[in-house]
């Protein structure tokens, strides 16, 4: 079966400090693959997607990046974190369905 | 670009009755896929029911059902024999050619007792 595996978390980071979230998948292959935040009481919103190795979406110009080194991992990344970058942050998979199945989410808090 | 709107931040509802939360979308494209997902507590993601667009008859699943009106892009769910544990945030989502998956703003629903 299907598996996704999301980490770390929760994690506090200071302002400007650097940040990678990595999520990877397990029992299928090429999915594609997304990032999600989402702020308190708030609905998702879809930073990234990913339909391959190397190939990114972005939907919304912020201090964040993607990237999808292997078949079945996806990294968030950014350089330096601002306090507006604080939020729940979910991975999330599909394919071959497309529904969308979750991992268990990273609480960030940039202090 | 397709959206996704729910109207209705909260709702309540009485343990054992039931409650109809509302979501209304927009896109161009005529075969697209509809979700509800529901988010306890816990913030796990847990897929609820899922539509095709293709298909006029409407998803069911155990106590959950949705109306799907497709010439008015509309997408609302019916709990019946709402539980406690139905106590959730609940979103509708959107996904067209299974590249991306689009999110309302979701809408809380407790159930009380």
């Amino acid at each position: 079966s299907q598996t996704i595996h999301q980490w770390p978390a929760t994690l506090v980071q200071p302002v400007g400090s650097p940040l990678s979230l990595e999520c990877t998948v397990e029992g299928t292959s090429n999915p594609n693959l997304y990032w999600y935040r989402q702020a308190a009481g708030r609905g998702l919103q879809l930073l990234f997607y990913s339909v391959g190795i190397g190939q990114i979406s972005s939907e919304v110009p912020q201090n964040l990046s993607a990237s999808r080194p292997q078949d079945r991992q996806f990294i968030l990344s950014s350089k330096k974190l601002l306090l507006s970058d604080s939020g729940f942050y979910l991975c999330a998979w599909s394919s071959p369905l497309p529904e969308a199945f979750f991992g268990q989410g990273t609480r960030l808090t940039v202090v | 670009a397709q959206t996704v709107t729910q109207s209705q931040p909260e709702m309540s509802v009485q343990e054992a009755e039931t409650v109809t939360l509302s979501c209304t979308y927009d896109t161009s494209e005529s075969n697209y896929y509809l979700f509800w997902y529901k988010q306890p507590p816990s913030r796990q993601m847990i897929l609820v029911i899922r539509q095709e667009a293709y298909k006029q008859q409407n998803a069911t699943e155990n106590r959950f059902s949705v109306n799907f009106q497709k010439a008015a892009k509309s997408f609302s769910l019916k709990i019946s024999d709402s539980q406690l544990g139905d106590t959730a945030m609940y979103f509708c989502a959107l996904t067209i050619n299974n590249n991306d998956m689009r999110f309302g703003a979701g809408t809380r629903l407790t159930v009380k007792p």
